[in-house]
């Protein structure tokens, strides 16, 4: 079958780090993306992945291993706006559709 | 190009009636998808056209879903004699067919609520 899981909810302090984990079972693996979704709002890219290892991109990185079947999407300096669902997908194969994991909604407190 | 737009933003029908939705991708993009997404889940597939071609449709979707790209531009997704169970948000995404890294971009959905 095919499973990506995320916790359901993470609680953070601003100016702290969070690492955001996500397990996947697929039948074909193509790449996986990280979405960031404020409450009511379509989801927005934040990062991929194809390879294994880290890609950084300014506050936001994410970790690929292919062979464990796990990322994570790290955040620095969280800030209050960082406060929204963030969304695991992997894309099975090259139709580019993704399976989506129920998302974790993070919580930031000042 | 101002992104991917859907219309209307959000839609309050009567069970048994007939809901259109609209979707225009970004212009130079020729893959276009549409989700489905309840509260607390993430977006679920719904389908996904290639150009005019509707090349894949999710297995959950019943008749009385169809979709339509008619000319490789905007996209159209029709329910028929909704029900209650179809109240959620649905989103229309684009991607170029290169560039897989830069992910999809997503329009801002089309919420709708059955009554």
């Amino acid at each position: 079958g095919q499973n990506i899981d995320q916790p359901t909810e993470m609680t953070a302090t601003e100016g702290a780090i969070v690492q955001i984990n996500c397990t996947y079972q697929t039948s074909g693996f193509n790449g996986l993306f990280w979405y960031q979704q404020h409450a009511g709002e379509a989801p927005t890219f934040l990062s991929y992945n194809v390879l294994d290892g880290l890609e950084e991109k300014g506050r936001f990185s994410s970790f690929l291993s292919r062979s464990k079947g796990y990322s994570y999407l790290l955040l620095k300096e969280l800030q209050m706006k960082d406060s929204a669902s963030y969304l695991c997908a992997v894309r099975q194969d090259s139709n580019y559709q993704l399976i989506w994991g129920a998302g974790t909604k993070l919580i930031i407190k000042p | 190009d101002t992104g991917v737009s859907q219309n209307p933003r959000h839609k309050i029908t009567k069970r048994g009636q007939n809901v259109t939705f609209r979707c225009d991708p970004i212009s130079e993009h020729n893959r276009l998808y549409w989700y489905r997404q309840t509260l607390g889940q993430g977006p679920e597939f719904l389908t996904y056209f290639q150009n005019e071609a509707q090349l894949e449709k999710s297995r959950l979707l019943s008749d009385r879903f169809s979709a339509e790209r008619p000319k490789g531009s905007f996209s159209t997704l029709e329910i028929q004699r909704t029900e209650q169970g179809d109240s959620a948000m649905y989103l229309c995404a684009s991607s170029p067919t290169t560039g897989e890294a830069d992910g999809y971009t997503f329009g801002s959905g089309t919420r709708l609520t059955v009554v």
